[in-house]
């Protein structure tokens, strides 16, 4: 089965702060997305990467920044958080882009800004 | 700008009854939908999809159909049971190569299946 590993499940974080958010799949997928889920809102792409050190950006990526050093890992950054980013982030990844793209997802991690 | 859309935050349905989720899209170029379910504190999990090229598609108690005229598809469960009880996000995407073929999520409807 792939995984999909978020290392941190639950934060809470002070307006300002630096936050890394942390994903790494097991199964050498080359494409790894970062999304938000909010209540009414769905799930909105902040940004994806489809290979190492390569990233596009989502539909919100303001106040984000991300990285892929490693293929297996895709880290997601608050350079300062506000709390208007308080959210539930979810990391997936795919082995092709093509239209049947099934991601798979990681458990979630909620972070919150105070 | 809501290319995918539900229009029903939530439903709620007695067990063993059918469940309908209705999905509405705006981009004709998106060729292949999906359905992802996700319980509470766990990362969304794929159901079923359906290429353009299809109008039904079946999986068990799970059916998809499209209706590309009307831009309109819809998740049918049957017999529901409690266990379906989560939020279902329709998805969609076009068969572009590339960085284009990205998932593009609607809202959300919440299912509660009662007894």
């Amino acid at each position: 089965d792939v995984k999909v590993t978020q290392s941190s499940r639950y934060l809470v974080k002070r307006t300002g702060e630096k936050v890394f958010l942390e994903c790494v799949q097991d199964m050498d997928h080359e494409n790894m997305f970062w999304y938000r889920q909010d209540p009414g809102l769905g799930l909105r792409l902040i940004y994806f990467s489809y290979d190492v050190k390569m990233k596009e950006k989502g539909d919100i990526p303001e106040g984000y920044s991300v990285s892929r050093e490693k293929k297996e890992r895709f880290s997601l950054i608050l350079e300062s958080a506000s709390t208007n980013q308080t959210s539930m982030y979810l990391c997936a990844s795919t082995a092709r882009l093509t239209g049947a793209n099934v991601l798979t997802f990681g458990a979630g991690s909620r972070l919150t800004v105070l | 700008d809501q290319q995918v859309k539900q229009n029903s935050p939530s439903l709620s349905v007695q067990e063993g009854r059918i469940s309908i989720l209705n999905c509405d899209y705006t981009n004709s170029m998106f060729d292949y939908f999906l359905w992802y379910k996700k319980y509470p504190a766990e990362g969304p999990t794929f159901l079923i999809s359906i290429s353009s090229i299809k109008d039904k598609n079946e999986d068990g108690r799970f059916t998809v159909f499209l209706n590309k005229s009307a831009k309109h598809l819809s998740l049918h469960i049957v017999p529901s049971q409690p266990g379906d009880s989560a939020v279902y996000f329709c998805a969609a995407s076009w068969s572009g190569t590339g960085t284009a073929s990205k998932l593009t999520f609607g809202t959300g409807t919440r299912l509660q299946v009662t007894l």
